[in-house]
């Protein structure tokens, strides 16, 4: 059968190897998600984002997939870097611009 | 492009005071500005949806009397925490929607103000 990635609130991974994030979203008529990575006492930034009619999106070094069944997104970040340590934060478009936020996975990137 | 400020970065007030925060599109027209409030190593939580020339939309359970919004142009919105207390102690975020951006429903995140209340 196929799996479902679970959330997990921290991520340890060795620099150098890929990350793989995951977040579950409820609504599912959400038409637009978005990936954000916030550092500590910044806002967030934008990384990537998907829309609906796709199931895969790829950008420098990451790529989001989108699975609409089991309403699944996930972020891969390849060859992770200390730069990459940081909370990251998935968002669906409820509508009218606003967005839901999950909960956070804070990644932690081992030199 | 789609730079948003936010001024102060940081604020300590004392209880029963108001402080005014001020979120600002700088290289672009924003018609929507959100506003958010983020507790620590916790998610950002939507407060209310602020739109240039009306009233703003609060989430629920947001006070509407306490936290004042006005976005009085298409580059500045502001929040004022009226008579504050230590519980309103925390990271306030605003974000904007680019009028002239093709897809309208990207977010651009200002940096932060960090409230503290004695």
């Amino acid at each position: 059968g196929e799996s479902v990635g679970l959330h997990l609130p921290t991520l340890s991974v060795q620099e150098g190897d890929n990350s793989i994030i995951n977040c579950a979203y409820s609504n599912s008529a959400s038409d637009y998600f978005i990936w954000y990575k916030q550092e500590s006492g910044k806002g967030p930034q934008f990384i990537i984002d998907i829309r609906s009619n796709m199931d895969k999106r790829q950008g420098q070094r990451v790529t989001v997939l989108l699975n609409k069944t089991v309403k699944h997104l996930s972020l891969q970040i390849a060859a992770t870097q200390p730069g990459d340590s940081a909370v990251y934060f998935c968002a669906e478009n409820i509508g009218g611009g606003k967005s839901t936020f999950g909960d956070g996975t804070t990644l932690t990137v081992k030199p | 492009g789609a730079v948003v400020s936010q001024h102060p970065s940081r604020v300590i007030c004392k209880s029963g005071t108001s402080v005014k925060i001020e979120c600002r599109s700088l290289d672009f027209q924003a018609t929507t500005m959100f506003w958010y409030r983020q507790f620590p190593k916790k998610s950002l939580m939507l407060m209310a949806t602020s739109n240039e020339g009306s009233k703003a939309t609060y989430e629920q359970g947001v006070e509407k009397d306490k936290f004042l919004i006005n976005h009085a142009s298409l580059t500045l919105s502001t929040l004022t925490v009226t008579s504050a207390h230590p519980e309103d102690s925390s990271f306030y975020i605003c974000s904007a929607l680019s009028r002239a951006a093709v897809n309208t429903d990207t977010q651009y995140f200002g940096p932060g103000t960090r409230l503290t209340v004695l």
